[in-house]
């Protein structure tokens, strides 16, 4: 298992262009995530998706949107980049929901976004 | 107030020290509490889950306190591969609240 891979690895954005972050998983996990994470700080929750067709707001959705079509794949949208959108992006999966279960979330490595 | 706190650190200490770390969180309605592991430039990884009655992993043992909202972890005999920054992570319904996390620096 290639467990969850993302792409790009890294990416430089002018203001107002757009651009799509992949995110795939081959564990046939139902629950996938993105997170943004800024220097010094913890992750926050952009979007979450509890299986294909259902996607859910986060802490900071704003600037964002989600699709998740299908099992494997869950892209995340920038449509006007903005600095404030400078970070590291992070997809997860889970197999199941974490409600009271003790469930680990198995992260992409990364893309890295310079909004410039 | 945050819903995770950490104290951001660093925390440097020496090959073979013991070291703890805290955490406390504002959800009373929180289920499930973790630690995450990262490492520079690296996606965060688990360390551990913390369950009520405390729990170990080699040299590794996580705490929660429920009725102080309050979750530690310590390490014994520090190595420098321990070198990382911890993530105190809350869980509860479908959402993971991340502490700011913890950064360790062991030297030799």
């Amino acid at each position: 298992n290639a467990g969850v891979t993302q792409t790009p690895k890294f990416r430089i954005l002018k203001i107002g262009q757009s651009m799509t972050l992949q995110c795939a998983q081959d564990m046939n996990h139902n629950y996938m995530y993105w997170y943004r994470q800024d220097p010094g700080m913890g992750l926050k929750l952009i979007y979450y998706s509890v299986g294909a067709g259902i996607t859910d707001k986060g802490e900071v959705p704003n600037g964002y949107n989600v699709s998740r079509s299908t099992t494997e794949d869950f892209p995340l949208r920038l449509e006007l980049a903005a600095p404030s959108q400078t970070s590291v992006y992070f997809c997860a999966s889970t197999p199941r929901g974490l409600a009271g279960f003790q469930e680990t979330q198995y992260f992409g490595p990364g893309t890295r976004l310079l909004v410039l | 107030r945050k819903e995770v706190e950490q104290d951001p650190g660093p925390f440097n200490v020496p090959e073979g020290a013991t070291v703890a770390f805290n955490c406390t969180y504002s959800n009373s309605a929180s289920q499930s509490f973790f630690w995450y592991r990262q490492d520079c430039r690296k996606e965060p990884k688990l360390l551990m889950s913390v369950y009520s009655s405390g729990n170990e992993d080699g040299r590794f043992t996580a705490q929660l306190n429920r009725a102080s909202q309050y979750i530690s972890l310590l390490i014994r005999d520090s190595k420098l591969s321990d070198s990382a920054t911890y993530l105190c992570v809350v869980s509860a319904g479908n959402m993971l609240t991340f502490g700011g996390g913890t950064r360790l620096m062991v030297k030799p």
